[in-house]
């Protein structure tokens, strides 16, 4: 498809199991984000990708908390051992273009809703 | 560090009144400001953006003014319409962008 696409939609889990959400950006797109959106809490930037730089990590809560990109493309968000206040929107964007100075536009996946029990 | 602040919601208004919502920043050196539109049901979507001090965005009659001397960057509409019922978001950044907390609009005829 030609927008980001983001998988499962929805997870259910419980507590102390390990989550993955995958991120599948518009092609072309050099620059990849994960947020969390929490209810009340608006936007929480968690971590970005920049083509082949070394990611910004300063968002992510805890070492619980980790991602990849593989390839430049596909981005793996992994929550291991899972708890109640991790349950969530995970959303991804990406963006054609990212410099030090000007963020290009970002355009969002759906976002998987996380539920830990 | 960089963050933004926005006016809570949520905000109610009749069809055709004036709008504002409000959005100041902090950040170090010259960030890009932006408005993002959450329709219900659908994903995050950029509605205007201004990348240089001065520079007014607009898009679907929503406008916004990136203004240095006040790190703000309010958005404003003359006329709401239903259609408009959204979350709206601000948000500023260089390489990476942080959001505001979200305003949930809602406009009833």
């Amino acid at each position: 498809g030609a927008g980001v696409s983001q998988s499962p939609s929805n997870k259910v889990t419980e507590k102390g199991k390990d989550v993955e959400l995958r991120c599948d950006p518009i092609s072309g797109h050099t620059a990849l984000y994960w947020y969390r959106q929490s209810l009340g809490q608006g936007l929480e930037f968690l971590i970005y990708f920049q083509g082949n730089s070394a990611p910004d990590k300063s968002g992510l809560p805890s070492d619980r908390f980790s991602a990849e990109r593989t390839g430049g493309s596909v981005s793996t968000l992994t929550i291991q051992r899972t708890q109640q206040e991790d349950s969530a929107v995970y959303l991804c964007a990406s963006s054609r273009l990212a410099t030090r100075t000007y963020t290009g536009e970002l355009f969002f996946g759906e976002g998987s809703r996380l539920t830990v029990l | 560090g960089d963050s933004v602040t926005q006016m809570e919601g949520p905000v109610t208004l009749s069809e055709e009144a004036f709008l504002t919502i409000n959005c100041t920043y902090t950040a170090t050196g010259y960030p890009s400001l932006f408005w993002y539109v959450q329709y219900p049901g659908e994903g995050l979507q950029l509605l205007l953006k201004a990348t240089k001090a001065d520079d007014k965005g607009s898009n679907k009659g929503f406008e916004a003014t990136y203004r240095k001397e006040t790190t703000s960057f309010h958005l404003e509409k003359g006329s709401v319409q239903v259609s408009d019922s959204a979350v709206y978001f601000c948000a500023s950044g260089a390489n990476n962008l942080f959001f505001g907390t979200g305003t949930r609009l809602t406009v009833i005829p």
